[in-house]
């Protein structure tokens, strides 16, 4: 497709599990961002990739997440021994430049933590 | 770091009447201002953009304002119709930087 893609689209875990989820930006985006989205607000930057580089992870709120983006394409975001708090909707966003473009969003994972 | 905040939280027009929201910003290095349309069970879709060298940009019935002096920039909807009803935010991003930080939201409502 032609948009960016995340998947799942929902995920349900029971606290303290590992989560992975998946983002296929728009082929040949150079940068690469996730976003966390708590109901009723705004998305909150987490990170930002420049191809495999990841420039920017002052906005992950702890060491249980982690994104990486080995070839510079797809990305995953991991949260390890999920907490109740991170119930949200991470969204991932790609621009086609390394300066300030539009970033064009997926439609998010909706992450439940039981 | 960079603060946004927006007003109305939340906006009821009619149908065909305009519709205005307003975001202030805290750092003076930013440059660059997209506005965003987020409808139900979806991502962010950016609508119009607007930079620091620019006072004002339209596209058929949206339109931003941005004045620099004052660090206040606007979202103008006109002719409004049903399907314009969305969660809308705006967003700031520093120049050289990549992270954008956006505003807290408005929902609008066009009321038929």
């Amino acid at each position: 497709g032609a948009g960016v893609s995340q998947s799942p689209r929902y995920k349900v875990a029971k606290r303290g599990q590992d989560v992975a989820l998946r983002c296929d930006p728009i082929s040949g985006h150079v940068s690469l961002f996730w976003y966390q989205q708590a109901l009723g607000q705004g998305p909150e930057f987490l990170t930002y990739f420049q191809n495999e580089a990841q420039l920017d992870k002052s906005g992950l709120p702890s060491d249980r997440f982690f994104a990486e983006r080995p070839e510079g394409s797809v990305s995953t975001l991991k949260i390890q021994r999920t907490q109740q708090e991170d119930s949200a909707v991470y969204l991932c966003a790609s621009s086609n430049s390394n300066s300030n473009q539009p970033q064009h969003f997926g439609d998010g994972t909706r992450l439940s933590i039981l | 770091g960079e603060n946004v905040e927006q007003h109305p939280s939340t906006l009821s027009v009619q149908e065909g009447d305009s519709a205005v929201i307003k975001c202030t910003y805290s750092d003076s290095a930013s440059n660059y201002f997209p506005w965003y349309k987020q409808e139900l069970g979806k991502g962010p879709q950016l609508i119009i953009d607007i930079r620091s060298n620019v006072g004002e940009k339209k596209d058929q019935r949206i339109a931003v304002t941005l004045n620099k002096t004052a660090k206040h920039f606007s979202l103008h909807i006109t002719e409004t119709q049903p399907e314009d009803s969305a969660v809308y935010f705006c967003a700031a991003m520093r120049g050289g930087y990549q992270k954008v930080t956006f505003g807290t939201g408005t929902k609008l409502q066009v009321i038929p």
